[in-house]
């Protein structure tokens, strides 16, 4: 197992433009998230997904969009970028709702907004 | 709304020497708690997981105590090398926003040889 992958490792983005960070998990898990990392900051709630076709928002949701038409893939997408949007995004994963259950995190996408 | 806070914000000490790490949170009624590393410029890797009804967890040199009561983790780590320095998130588990993680802010580990 790959388990969770991001890609890019590394954008830069110029103000107003937009892109899709990709997040897949081939582990089957029904609960995909997306958090952002700012410098010597926790990680925060972007959005998060419970299942194909069902996506929710987090804490920060602002100026961003999710979808969730498979249970491998979680896309987030920025659209028209902001410099406060500078930051690590991470991708979980976690099998269901079970107490038991890790979540599981990609290697993370470093976006600079300039 | 849960608040994670870690404390010390950052911790430097020789190699050799036990520690201590500090996580405490607001709302007591988590599911699970989660301690993670993070080395610079990198992923999150998973270190261990106590579940609500759990007092502590080890694995090798670490351990992990939970008192959901008093609101309080510590994650103790014996005979430190400097391996192990890194940064060490806390996460609590409730059960809104789809058992999504609320973290702390980290202490940043430095073991000097």
């Amino acid at each position: 197992n790959a388990g969770v992958t991001q890609t890019p490792k590394f954008r830069i983005l110029k103000i107003g433009q937009s892109m899709t960070l990709q997040c897949t998990q081939d582990m089957n898990h029904n609960y995909m998230y997306w958090y952002r990392q700012d410098p010597g900051m926790g990680l925060k709630l972007i959005y998060y997904s419970v299942g194909a076709g069902i996506t929710d928002k987090g804490e920060v949701p602002n100026g961003y969009n999710v979808s969730r038409s498979t249970t491998e893939d979680f896309p987030l997408r920025l659209e028209l970028a902001a410099p406060s949007q500078t930051s690590v995004y991470f991708c979980a994963s976690r099998l269901g709702t079970g107490i038991i259950y890790e979540q599981y995190f990609g290697p993370g996408t470093r976006l600079t907004v300039t | 709304k849960q608040e994670v806070t870690q404390i010390p914000a950052a911790l430097s000490v020789p190699e050799g020497e036990n520690l201590v790490l500090n996580c405490s949170f607001t709302d007591s009624a988590i599911y699970n708690l989660q301690w993670f590393r993070q080395d610079p410029g990198k992923g999150l890797t998973s270190l261990l997981l106590i579940q609500s009804s759990q007092r502590e967890q080890t694995s090798g040199r670490l351990n992990a105590s939970l008192d959901k009561s008093s609101g309080r983790s510590t994650l103790y780590i014996a005979a430190s090398q400097p391996g192990d320095s890194a940064t060490y998130l806390c996460a609590v588990l409730n059960s809104n926003s789809g058992y999504a993680l609320n973290f702390g802010k980290g202490t940043s580990l430095l073991v000097t040889p």
